[in-house]
């Protein structure tokens, strides 16, 4: 399995400002998504990152306050811009397990995430 | 991606198996079934997948119904360190993982 790293690891960050995660991948992956989840709550996809190209966002998620690069096959940031303190979560960064075409049936794994505190 | 139904949790004894349930009526027959566990706010680890045939691996077992509507994680040992939320996905051509509730296994000793 590709192994992800994550950085930082946990921020605490003052209302107003912006926070870059990093997701670093030891492997060239096809897909790269960003969950965030909110505190006792499940994950939700925030996009899909997509090498070369504007990420995909999910429903309730736009470019302007999660503004998301991949300049290459094995990484990828997340922005949280103009953070409120409803912004406070875990951050989570997923890969595909290979490269190349998408396998069908193929893994999903997780870095280890971003915890955020916004004050 | 069809949905899928987990009850909110379940609890069993360390060293017995652990059967964790899930239900996906509405799956289609180009969709798996995934199974992840997260532990206290750590990423989620992957478990195991199936589309139609049981599958094992050194973590657990999956059994999938026939008519794939339900299948069942087993964990055969369980440890105390096996308490965790546990997530039953259906994922198909999408790619995506869409995540539930879950269900939070108690594994007391």
């Amino acid at each position: 399995s590709a192994v992800i790293s994550q950085k930082p690891s946990r921020d605490i960050c003052q209302r107003g400002t912006s926070l870059t995660i990093q997701c670093q991948v030891d492997s060239q992956v096809t897909m790269m998504f960003w969950y965030r989840q909110q505190p006792g709550q499940s994950l939700t996809l925030i996009a899909t990152a997509n090498q070369g190209s504007e990420a995909t966002y999910e429903s309730g998620f736009v470019i302007d306050k999660f503004p998301i690069s991949r300049p290459n096959l094995t990484f990828s940031t997340l922005t949280v811009s103009n953070m409120s303190p409803e912004d406070s979560s875990i951050y989570l960064c997923s890969v595909s397990q290979i490269r190349g075409p998408q396998v069908f049936g193929e893994k999903l794994f997780f870095g280890s995430g971003t915890q955020l505190s916004v004050l | 991606d069809a949905k899928t139904t987990q009850p909110p949790s379940m609890d069993c004894a360390e060293g017995r198996a652990a059967n964790l349930p899930c239900n996906h009526s509405t799956i289609s027959g180009n969709e798996y079934v995934y199974w992840y566990r997260q532990i206290h706010s750590q990423g989620p680890q992957y478990i195991i997948h199936g589309l139609k045939n049981n599958e094992t691996n050194e973590m657990a077992s999956l059994i999938i119904t026939e008519d794939r509507k339900s299948s069942t994680l087993i964990l055969p040992h369980a440890t105390l360190r096996d308490t965790a939320v546990y997530y039953c996905i259906v994922r198909g051509v999408s790619s995506k993982l869409t995540f539930g509730k879950g269900i939070t296994l108690s594994v007391r000793p």
